[in-house]
């Protein structure tokens, strides 16, 4: 069956560590995407990418990085200058262009202890 | 700044009468618009998707798109507890190749 699998699916951080969000898809979808949200909050785009070994910063960038050396995969490391990392992450694939709706992993929550 | 506009809810509604979810957006160049449905810590999964001005049914649930009044709403017919849940509108622009989500609103169907 094809779909977006994201693990794991919880994950707890130390103060000062980086951790890495994996995203893979079997869509055949050119476009991921990495949103956070927040308790009660929108989704805020965090990158996108549109097509191997090219991405770009979203709206909340800062204290993220990403990498996209397959078009299968999109994972996100949320590094020790992301000062407020407890939230629900969710990766996303689709085709190119805005009209045909997004797919949905089942999401990380990770948590700073 | 593009904008899909939601009223956050909670939207309370008996079981059986209609759900009505309302959205505006900013963006006249918005031509695609979609309705995903999250419930309580899961991901949101689309449900409904219109393109065109008018109305869009599958099953109990009606997109309608007012492109001229930039208005989209999800019409939930025969509404079931298991309805309750929160209801993202998603707006997309072609010529930015970009989604714009709402922040939703909750729905809760009283048994």
């Amino acid at each position: 069956d094809g779909g977006i699998t994201q693990s794991p699916k919880y994950l707890f951080r130390k103060e000062g560590q980086n951790v890495t969000l994996s995203c893979e898809q079997n869509l055949n979808h050119d476009a991921m995407y990495w949103y956070r949200q927040d308790p009660g909050q929108g989704l805020r785009l965090i990158y996108y990418s549109q097509i191997v070994n090219d991405f770009q910063k979203g709206d909340i960038a800062e204290g993220y990085s990403v990498s996209r050396e397959k078009k299968e995969s999109f994972p996100l490391t949320v590094t020790s200058a992301q000062k407020n990392p407890t939230a629900f992450y969710l990766c996303a694939s689709g085709l190119t262009g805005a009209n045909y709706g997004y797919t949905f992993g089942s999401g990380t929550r990770l948590t700073v202890v | 700044q593009k904008e899909v506009e939601q009223n956050s809810g909670p939207l309370s509604v008996p079981e059986g009468a209609i759900a009505s979810l309302n959205c505006t957006y900013s963006d006249r160049g918005s031509q695609s618009f979609f309705w995903y449905r999250q419930y309580s810590g899961k991901s949101p999964e689309l449900i409904m998707f219109i393109y065109s001005n008018g109305d869009k049914e599958d099953g109990r649930f009606t997109a309608q798109l007012n492109k001229a009044s930039q208005y989209v709403s999800l019409l939930i017919r025969d509404s079931q507890p298991s309805d309750s849940a929160t209801y993202l509108c998603a707006v997309g622009v072609n010529r930015d190749d970009k989604i714009i989500f709402g922040k939703g609103t909750r729905l809760h169907i009283l048994p």
